[in-house]
């Protein structure tokens, strides 16, 4: 079975520009989360969703963020424009809905560095 | 809120050496806690998990006990090996869903 998958692996983009990231969860995993890790910090919860419907967006710092899960599937995180303090690791997670939620899969993350 | 504080590192052993990586928390209620470990360019993984009061996680001769009364979760090895050399994070889950996790501690194993 393959875990989660995120793309791109690294990214390097200047102030002011726009940034895609990609979350490819486990297949049949309806439970979907973002986090992300700034240099040397906590990793912070940034939002969750189940299917295609965000639960809990508690955690989305600001409106440059915007995530997407369209069809329940894969997930897209858009930081538009992007500022030098959104630099960080980006992990994406996945988990069952119901028994064994507890455990979320995680990704390699993206490693994402704002010029 | 819900908050983790653990040992900031870097924590350096020799190879066969005791650890412990000291985890406390602060949450409402009963979390479930848990460690997570990252090998160098690998994703997060589950380590162990406890999810009430005087259970003991085991995984991998790693062992860490919830401890109610002092808000802990320690992370214990006997005798740790080069290839236990990652980053360790310790984490919780309250109400909801989604983890709280501490700053993550960089454990470098030597021979």
């Amino acid at each position: 079975e393959a875990g989660v998958t995120q793309f791109p692996s690294h990214s390097v983009i200047e102030k002011g520009q726009t940034v895609t990231l990609r979350c490819d969860p486990i297949s049949g995993h309806d439970n979907l989360y973002w986090y992300r890790r700034v240099m040397g910090k906590e990793i912070k919860f940034l939002l969750h969703f189940v299917k295609e419907s965000k639960q809990d967006e508690s955690g989305m710092p600001n409106n440059r963020f915007l995530a997407e899960r369209t069809g329940g599937t894969y997930s897209t995180l858009k930081v538009q424009p992007a500022e030098l303090e959104d630099s960080g690791v980006y992990f994406c997670a996945s988990s069952h809905l119901g028994q064994g939620a507890y455990e979320q899969y995680f990704g390699p993350g993206t490693r994402l560095t704002v010029t | 809120g819900n908050s983790v504080t653990q040992m900031e590192g870097p924590v350096t052993l020799s190879e066969e050496a005791f650890l412990t990586i000291n985890c406390t928390y602060t949450a409402t209620g009963y979390p479930s806690l848990f460690w997570y470990v990252q090998y160098p360019g690998e994703g997060l993984q589950l380590l162990l998990k406890a999810t009430k009061a005087d259970d003991k996680g085991s995984n991998k001769g790693f062992e860490a006990t919830y401890r109610k009364e002092t808000t802990s979760f320690h992370l214990e090895k006997g005798s740790v090996q080069v290839s236990d050399s990652a980053v360790y994070f310790c984490a919780l889950r309250g109400g909801g869903n989604k983890l709280t996790f501490g700053t993550g501690t960089q454990l470098k194993v030597e021979l």
